[in-house]
């Protein structure tokens, strides 16, 4: 089955500063990369994702690039601010009826003033 | 904003109660999910369900139970609960109709605290 690995667990940066985490998968199927956002006292909550035909996406501060060769995704978030903090975890999927997610294990950004 | 509600948000008892978690979901979505998540964050699914009748058992292996009699409904159940079953519990649910690409959204969870 799949296995996502996801980098750094904890990850503390100044305001203003860019925040980056990474994940690797093992399935070369897996078509599809979302990002959720976990704040405290709450489920997660999807941010952004990337489909394996595109190798970057961007939403404002937020932008994920993906390396279907070398089997690994990025999250990029610039000019991080106090209410960037929260657990983020990245995912991989085989599109599908039968598609479940696999999650990685967790990135805990901490952004600091 | 998505409509999955989770209760009890936080519930304390003591070992060997019977329990059930409520998980509904107003958005009509065909797809649900369970999942636990440790203090190490991780998130485990320990089962899923693709429709009404249909319940399969995930990647973690649990003592607990579901079912889904309705759409809208996916509770889960612990006959005997042990201090070992003290987690946050996470719902979920997804459906083709929102994208192809298995969006879920997540209900806020509930708390357990087995005594």
């Amino acid at each position: 089955g799949e296995n996502v690995e996801q980098h750094p667990s904890t990850l503390s940066v100044q305001e203003g500063d860019s925040a980056v985490i990474k994940c690797t998968y093992s399935d070369s199927a897996s078509n599809y990369f979302p990002w959720y956002k976990q704040e405290l006292g709450k489920g997660p909550q999807l941010i952004i994702d990337i489909r394996s035909n595109v190798g970057e996406k961007k939403d404002q501060r937020i932008a994920v690039t993906l390396n279907k060769t070398a089997k690994h995704f990025s999250l990029h978030i610039t000019e991080t601010q106090p209410e960037d903090s929260a657990v983020y975890f990245c995912a991989a999927s085989i599109t599908g009826t039968a598609s479940k997610l696999t999650f990685g294990t967790g990135t805990r950004l901490q952004v600091t003033l | 904003e998505a409509d999955i509600y989770q209760t009890p948000r936080y519930l304390v008892i003591g070992t060997g109660k019977k329990i059930t978690l409520e998980c509904s979901q107003t958005m009509g979505h065909d797809k649900m999910y369970w999942y636990q998540q440790d203090p190490g964050m991780e998130l485990h699914l320990i089962h899923y369900s693709y429709g009404v009748n249909s319940t399969e058992k995930g990647d973690l292996s649990s003592e607990s139970t579901v079912s889904r009699i309705r759409t809208e409904h996916f509770p889960l159940t612990l006959e005997s609960a042990r201090p070992s079953h003290t987690s946050q519990y996470l719902c979920a649910s997804s459906s083709p109709l929102a994208g192809l690409y298995n969006e879920q959204f997540f209900g806020p969870g509930t708390r357990l605290t087995v005594l």
